[in-house]
């Protein structure tokens, strides 16, 4: 099993600024490696696949990079509707969740 | 649109039993793996099980082995989950969701809303 490793669990940062976000993985998963958004009471949403491609309709402003056991997902100047909780997801094993990272208004 | 409507959440018993269906449109069914994957209470997300396009493969979190089954009816574009055995820790919402063919894309580019199931006495 590979296990998800995310931090920190919060983060506060303010509109306009930057939020990075780290994913390590406990064994490699190459670059297979998703992120999703989620706000409460929806389902997740598909930002990031293959560790750095944008899903359909994602705005440039969210980018992910990394490859093997470190991950990072960076948000350019934060809009109000991108405080939220974010989950990396691994697919080269069964699949597995990281427990989130909640990005809050600082 | 593409969409994915689960139904048939509701509260159980601990050691009973539920089926939930997720019927699918705007898109091919019958082209894609389908999954089940649950969020507890103030809980992260976990995978529980998938099913390839044909039906012909099915694969279980270890969690879940021997008390759920996935199966799907491609000609009513419908994707169902059958669990028993329930305990406390099943409690969860369970989204169905769509991937691409093939183990190494498993990441869910589509998902349904949510059933909730609890499990209490």
């Amino acid at each position: 099993e590979v296990v998800m490793t995310q931090s920190p669990a919060t983060l506060s940062v303010s509109p306009g600024e930057r939020a990075t976000l780290s994913c390590r993985a406990s064994q490699s998963v190459s670059s297979n490696l998703a992120w999703y958004q989620q706000k409460p009471g929806q389902a997740p949403r598909l930002l990031i696949y293959g560790s750095s491609i944008r899903a359909t309709d994602i705005p440039a402003r969210f980018s992910g990079s990394g490859s093997g056991t470190e991950f990072t997902l960076t948000i350019n100047s934060l809009q109000s509707e991108d405080f939220a909780v974010y989950y990396c997801q691994q697919y080269k094993d069964w699949p597995s969740f990281g427990q989130g990272t909640r990005l809050e208004i600082k | 649109q593409v969409q994915l409507v689960e139904s048939g959440g509701g509260v159980v018993q601990p050691g009973g039993s539920l089926r939930l269906s997720c019927v699918a449109s705007g898109f091919t069914f019958r082209s894609y793996s389908m999954h089940w994957v649950r969020q507890g209470p103030d809980k992260g997300l976990e995978w529980v099980a998938v099913i390839s396009y044909d039906g012909g493969n099915k694969f279980y979190a270890d969690a879940v082995q021997g008390r759920f089954t996935i199966s799907r009816d491609n000609f009513k574009s419908t994707l169902f989950l059958q669990i028993s055995s329930l305990r406390d820790d099943d409690t969860a919402v369970y989204f169905c969701a769509r991937s691409e063919n093939g183990y190494d894309n498993w990441f869910f580019e589509v998902w349904g809303r949510g059933a909730p199931v609890t499990v209490s006495s």
